[in-house]
């Protein structure tokens, strides 16, 4: 099983560009999540999904979006990339509440 | 506005020496408190998690004391080793925004010199 797999592993954007973030999942769990980190502030819920269809803001939604077409996937959007959203972006899934998350590796994304 | 507050910021430790993390929450409807590992260029991973109806959980020597009425939780690694170097989060959740929306402290640098 590969677990949590993100793509790409790193990017570099110019202000204002597009880009989607793919994470897919392999253990069949129902909840997707996506969270940035920032030195010193830990990691921050961006969005997230309690089964195929749905989505659900996390604390600092704001320039992202999100689907999740297929239970397997959970993609990470931005429209109009901004040097603020510089961040190490993960991904990761779990059975449910109150279970054990499986994060990816991680994408690093740096916006100039 | 951070809800989980963690402390120390890096922490540095001698091989077979106790490390010590510290969180402390203010939201009194946390009720699942995780701690994760994460050691660079991955993502974190669970390490040990404790519900507020017990004060103590310890998983090899990994330990996670819990004071519900202090509000602060806490890990401590028993005889560290070099390999427990890495980066440690507390984090917390509640039933009445879901249990799986988790809020995280800042994270914590452990070294733990040979």
């Amino acid at each position: 099983n590969a677990g949590v797999t993100q793509t790409p592993k790193f990017r570099v954007l110019k202000t204002g560009q597009s880009m989607t973030l793919l994470c897919a999942q392999d253990m069949n769990h129902e909840y997707m999540y996506w969270y940035r980190q920032d030195p010193g502030m830990g990691l921050r819920l961006i969005h997230y999904s309690v089964g195929e269809g749905t989505t659900a803001k996390g604390e600092v939604p704001d320039g992202y979006n999100v689907s999740r077409l297929k239970k397997q996937n959970f993609l990470l959007g931005l429209e109009s990339a901004a040097p603020s959203q510089t961040s190490v972006y993960f991904c990761a899934s779990s059975y449910g509440d109150f279970n054990e998350q499986f994060f990816g590796p991680g994408t690093r994304l740096t916006v100039l | 506005q951070q809800q989980v507050k963690q402390s120390p910021q890096s922490l540095i430790v001698q091989k077979g020496g106790i490390s010590i993390i510290n969180c402390a929450y203010e939201n009194t409807a946390f009720d699942y408190f995780p701690w994760y590992q994460q050691f660079p260029g991955k993502g974190p991973a669970l390490l040990i998690a404790i519900r507020p109806d017990v004060s103590e959980k310890k998983e090899g020597r990994f330990t996670i004391s819990f004071n519900k009425s202090a509000k602060q939780f806490s890990l401590h690694i028993m005889d560290s080793q070099p390999g427990d170097s890495a980066t440690y989060f507390c984090a917390a959740s509640s039933v009445e925004t879901s249990g799986s929306r988790l809020t995280f402290g800042e994270g914590t640098q452990l070294t733990v010199n040979p």
